[in-house]
């Protein structure tokens, strides 16, 4: 089915480890981004990718690092996991078209990341 | 303040009652997106609107420009319709950035 997957669904870190989460399209978007969601608190762009190649920061890029490895995958790595890095990840992958309202704007599943 | 503010932040409804809920923005925008995410589930966009007025089945999302307001209306609503709605923009002559709302959590009982 065509949308954007991201894995792992569920991990929990101790302190200190690293993982990486991994988020592919399958749509030729160019745009793919990497949100964190806290309770309370609305979504917060951690990076984002406006095409093959390029990265940029968002609000919260500390403690984050990404890679825009082709047009279909962008993954976000954890270098050192800590506490305050615990919570909700979703990935998602956008195309700016020219035909009015053809915006499209697409989620993955989310990836809940418990650190201890 | 936040640039993206919603309204309820909770909202419960009986079956078949007509929602509506708000959206404001303090900030020039290019166009502005409603989402909907059930509990425990993904991210789901209703409408992308840029002016004026959209419709899919029982949903209508409206914005103001001028006034930097936006509406979700559920007519005819049904307790499959609980989840949050989450309003986002992107700021004009901005890259693809979205800021978002906290979101409106609804409840609608049979």
């Amino acid at each position: 089915n065509a949308g954007v997957t991201q894995t792992p669904k569920f991990q929990v870190l101790k302190t200190g480890q690293s993982m990486t989460l991994q988020c592919a399209q399958d749509m030729n978007h160019n745009s793919m981004y990497w949100y964190r969601q806290d309770p309370g608190m609305g979504l917060r762009l951690i990076y984002y990718s406006a095409s093959e190649g390029t990265t940029d920061k968002g609000e919260v890029p500390n403690g984050y690092n990404v890679s825009r490895l082709n047009k279909r995958e962008f993954s976000l790595r954890l270098e050192s996991a800590a506490p305050s890095q615990t919570s909700v990840y979703f990935c998602a992958s956008s195309e700016m078209r020219q035909a009015p309202g053809a915006n499209v704007l697409t989620f993955g599943a989310g990836s809940r990341l418990t650190v201890l | 303040k936040n640039e993206v503010e919603q309204s309820p932040q909770n909202l419960t409804a009986q079956e078949g009652e007509f929602i509506t809920i708000n959206c404001s923005y303090s900030v020039g925008i290019s166009a502005l997106h409603w989402l909907q995410q059930h509990p425990g589930g993904g991210i789901v966009s209703l409408f992308m609107l840029s002016s004026g007025k959209k419709k899919h089945g029982r949903l209508i999302a409206t914005i103001n420009i001028q006034e930097k307001h936006s509406s979700l209306h559920i007519t005819a609503s049904h307790p499959r319709d609980s989840a949050v709605y989450i309003c986002a923009v992107k700021r004009r002559g901005a890259t693809n950035k979205l800021i978002f709302g906290t979101g409106t959590l609804l409840a609608v009982q049979p």
